[in-house]
């Protein structure tokens, strides 16, 4: 069965330090992978998608980026966070365009 | 730009009775799907309902059923016999544009 694992699942970063979030998909093979950004009690930003390894495509030029090093592994990344990075981060993947997302159980950030 | 739109950032209903949250969408695509998630306190992302554009039956799971119209780019999403256990953010997304809408904030009432 295809599962999705995300971690960690809470995060507390001060200003400026480096981030790294993992996402994994098990399962399946080439996905699409996603990271979305939830600001409390707020919708879903796209932050970047993949379709195959090496491919990244970036909605929110900001401090973050986003690399797959494997086909099943989707990291969200920054150099030096900033207050404005605290939210809650989800990873999801997709199968097809019938398929709708499954989405990791989500990392919340806040950055101090 | 595509968009997905939700007009009631928040709602409630009373237990057992019936709610309808509203949805439109633009997107340019001739073929497309719809979709309604619910985000529960614990926060994790559940597939409701989903709705092939190219079919004019509209979807139904359960006490879930959807009306969509698509001249109009509508998708609402009605609850039945509503439960405690519904209270949510709900959700309507265009995932062919990757768009989800600010999302729906519901409250079940006993």
């Amino acid at each position: 069965s295809q599962t999705i694992h995300q971690w960690p699942a809470t995060l507390v970063q001060p200003v400026g330090s480096p981030l790294s979030l993992e996402c994994t998909v098990e399962g399946t093979s080439n996905p699409n992978l996603y990271w979305y950004r939830q600001a409390a009690g707020r919708g879903l930003q796209l932050l970047f998608y993949s379709v195959g390894i090496g491919q990244i495509s970036s909605e929110v030029p900001q401090n973050l980026s986003a690399s797959r090093p494997q086909d099943r592994q989707f990291i969200l990344s920054s150099k030096k966070l900033l207050l404005s990075d605290s939210g809650f981060y989800l990873c999801a993947w997709r199968q097809g365009r019938y398929y709708g997302y499954t989405f990791g159980s989500g990392t919340r950030l806040t950055v101090v | 730009a595509q968009t997905v739109t939700q007009s009631q950032p928040e709602m409630s209903v009373q237990e057992a009775e019936t709610v309808t949250l509203s949805c439109t969408y633009d997107t340019s695509e001739s073929n497309y799907y719809l979709f309604w998630y619910k985000q529960p306190p614990s926060r994790q992302m559940i597939l409701v309902i989903r709705q092939e554009a190219y079919k004019q039956q509209n979807a139904t799971e359960n006490r879930f059923s959807v009306n969509f119209q698509k001249a109009a780019k509508s998708f609402s999403l009605k609850i039945s016999d509503s439960q405690l256990g519904d209270t949510a953010m709900y959700f309507c997304a265009c995932l062919n544009d990757m768009r989800f809408g600010a999302g729906t904030r519901l409250t079940v009432k006993p």
